[in-house]
Order: structure tokens, then sequence, then C-alpha cells
């Protein structure tokens, strides 16, 4: 079954607003990270989060591995901040592969 | 931060014959990985190669595709021969085995005629 599945699938929101993207995970973590993908393809690495919470300027991750959730918060999202945010775990034994979520596409209209 | 560079970062080729793809990864790193994305589709594992060696591919790994990183050189990816259904994005990533964060080159696009 699904093992990663990240929601909502798009969101939508004004230039100001926050966002809240969730990553839901159905086995045992190793690690977890956050990507953004750039409309051309290319992947910016956000946070690398196995638990706890991080901050990076305007975008915190906070993942809970007894909820098996992790996720990423934008505050006073920006027009910038559109485009593809996806979550990837590592499970097992480390090193090994990871499992994409499907994404969520962002849109920050002015 | 690290880098990974992948090259050529786009390559367009006629179905049935031979390409091979470059991953420069992060010096030191020690496990390599393989990811493939169609447009528009989600990325997915293809392989990981650690110490000479495939330690696990998925089904999408089929008998055409092959890894190896000689003498600590490029870590490639080479299809042969390629199929329609080869084109995508392909992703190579490395990590360092200390810990689990796996860094990602820029991507090679592959067109199959």
């Amino acid at each position: 079954g699904q093992q990663v599945q990240q929601s909502p699938a798009s969101l939508v929101l004004q230039e100001g607003e926050n966002a809240e993207l969730q990553c839901n995970f159905s086995t045992s973590l190793n690690s977890m990270q956050w990507f953004y993908q750039r409309p051309g393809g290319s992947l910016v690495s956000l946070f690398y989060n196995p638990s706890g919470t991080k901050h990076s300027g305007r975008l915190t991750s906070t993942t809970v591995i007894k909820e098996r959730r992790s996720s990423l918060h934008i505050s006073s999202s920006q027009t910038t901040d559109s485009g593809t945010y996806l979550c990837a775990l590592e499970a097992n034994y480390g090193n090994e592969k990871i499992t994409f979520g499907a994404g969520t596409k962002l849109t920050i209209k002015p | 931060g690290p880098k990974v560079l992948q090259i050529p970062s786009h390559q367009i080729i006629d179905m049935g014959q031979m390409v091979t793809l470059n991953c420069d990864p992060v010096s030191n790193h020690l496990y390599f990985y393989w990811y493939k994305q169609i447009l528009g589709q989600q990325m997915e594992f293809l392989v990981n190669f650690y110490n000479g060696k495939v330690m696990e591919k998925s089904k999408l790994f089929k008998d055409q595709f092959s890894v190896e990183r000689p003498d600590g050189s490029y870590f490639t990816l080479k299809i042969q021969p390629t199929a329609l259904e080869d084109s995508a994005v392909y992703f190579c990533a490395s990590s360092s085995g200390t810990n689990y964060e796996q860094y990602f080159g820029p991507g090679t696009r592959l067109t199959v005629l």
C-alpha cells in the first residue's frame, strides 16, 4: 500500500496567509526530508528532519514519529513560494531508498 | 551546501540506442541512488548502490538498466536498449553513510524518440 501520503494535493492561498502541508506515513521512520520541486524539475532540499521541529526562515518542519506524520508550515506566504512540495520517507535500516509522496501543489495568489 | 552534478542535463536519443547518464556525487559520500520521474508523475526509486554493489532495486529497474561506479569516478546509469517509456527525468542522489540525508542532483531529462 501507499507508504507516504501527502495532503492536500493542492492548496491555493492569498499572499500573506499561512500554509500547512501534511505528510503521513504508514511504516517506521528513519528519516524524513522535505523538498521544493521547481517547475523545471530540480529539487531544493528544505529540511532533513527525522524528529522534532526545525526552523528555516518562514519555514517550519515538525515530525512526530509516534503519530507517523510530518508537517511543513509556511508563514506569511509569498507568490514565490508557489510550486510543488514533496516529502520523502526513509524507512528501515538507513541509507536505503527514500519513498516520495505525490506532492502538494501550492499556489499563492497576489 | 554539498552538490551533486549530473551530465548531461538533457539527452535526446532514438529508441533502441544506448544511453549513459552520469552523476558526480558529493565527495566522500558512500551511498548512491537513481530516481525516475515521468513528467507530471511521482518521483520513484530505481536503485541504490554501495561498495560497488547494487543494494536494492525496484521493479522499474529493468534488465536493460545497469549501474556502476568504476574507480570512484562518475556513478552511471546505463540503459541498453532504450524504450519509449524510458523518457523521464532521472535524478541521482548520494548520502554519506553517517546520516540518512540524501543530496540530489538537478536531473537529466531523457527523451526517447
